[in-house]
């Protein structure tokens, strides 16, 4: 069936520091992929998306592009802050584009710690 | 975006009894909402798809009858959590989708003792 493999964590960076979590996909057919952060105390929050392949999905300085190649949706962001200390999770739909019943698989969570 | 809200946020209750836990569409209509288990420092677990005016749908190894799901409108659906015991103790987290998005609820921090 389908699934989402991320890099375990936890990650520990200092503040300005380049990011990369790794997250590879298996899936039937043309999932959509998305990245959702966990603040402390909060609820998911969709970061951002790609919805085909070659796509790129990008907010708040965090990109990840639509490898089907080689069936990844790596998070990178080029100059960390402390505010992005959360948990990150990389996800897929399991239908496509036009679903609107699509149920989201998710990787297993990247926690990330940003020292000031 | 749409809003998802779920009641209670966080709920405390004895071993054996039953628990309820709302999830509302504020401002949108869903026909399909997700219910997932979160336990701590890990991901997310889809446990059951609720469907509005039929049965809901549930992941393998997810007990029916222990997790009912009750879709009763387009903006509601149910998790009733029924003989809880202290293993049910988790965050659990609901999802509506609109188009190819979800938005999640902020989540109800179930506590048995």
């Amino acid at each position: 069936g389908n699934s989402v493999t991320q890099m375990e964590g936890p990650v520990t960076l200092s503040e300005e520091a380049f990011l990369t979590i790794n997250c590879t996909y298996t899936a039937t057919g043309y999932p959509s992929l998305f990245w959702y952060v966990q603040y402390p105390g909060e609820g998911l929050q969709l970061l951002l998306k790609a919805t085909k392949a070659d796509d790129k999905g990008s907010n708040k300085g965090f990109e990840a592009t639509y490898r089907k190649e080689t069936t990844s949706f790596h998070l990178e962001k080029g100059s960390v802050q402390v505010s992005d200390s959360a948990v990150y999770f990389c996800a897929l739909s399991d239908q496509g584009s036009h679903s609107s019943a699509s149920k989201i698989i998710f990787g297993s969570g990247t926690r990330l710690s940003i020292r000031p | 975006g749409a809003v998802v809200s779920q009641h209670p946020s966080w709920v405390i209750c004895k071993s054996g009894t039953s628990v309820k836990i709302e999830c509302r569409s504020l401002d949108f209509q869903a026909t399909t909402m997700f219910w997932y288990r979160q336990f701590p420092k890990q991901s997310l677990m889809l446990m059951a798809t609720s469907n509005e005016g039929s049965k809901a749908t549930y992941e393998q190894g997810v007990e029916k009858d222990k997790f009912l799901i009750n879709h009763a409108s387009l903006t509601l659906s149910t998790l009733t959590v029924t003989s809880a015991h202290p293993e049910d103790s988790s965050f659990y987290i609901c999802s509506a989708p609109v188009y190819n998005e979800q938005f999640f609820g902020p989540g109800t921090r179930l506590t048995v003792l």
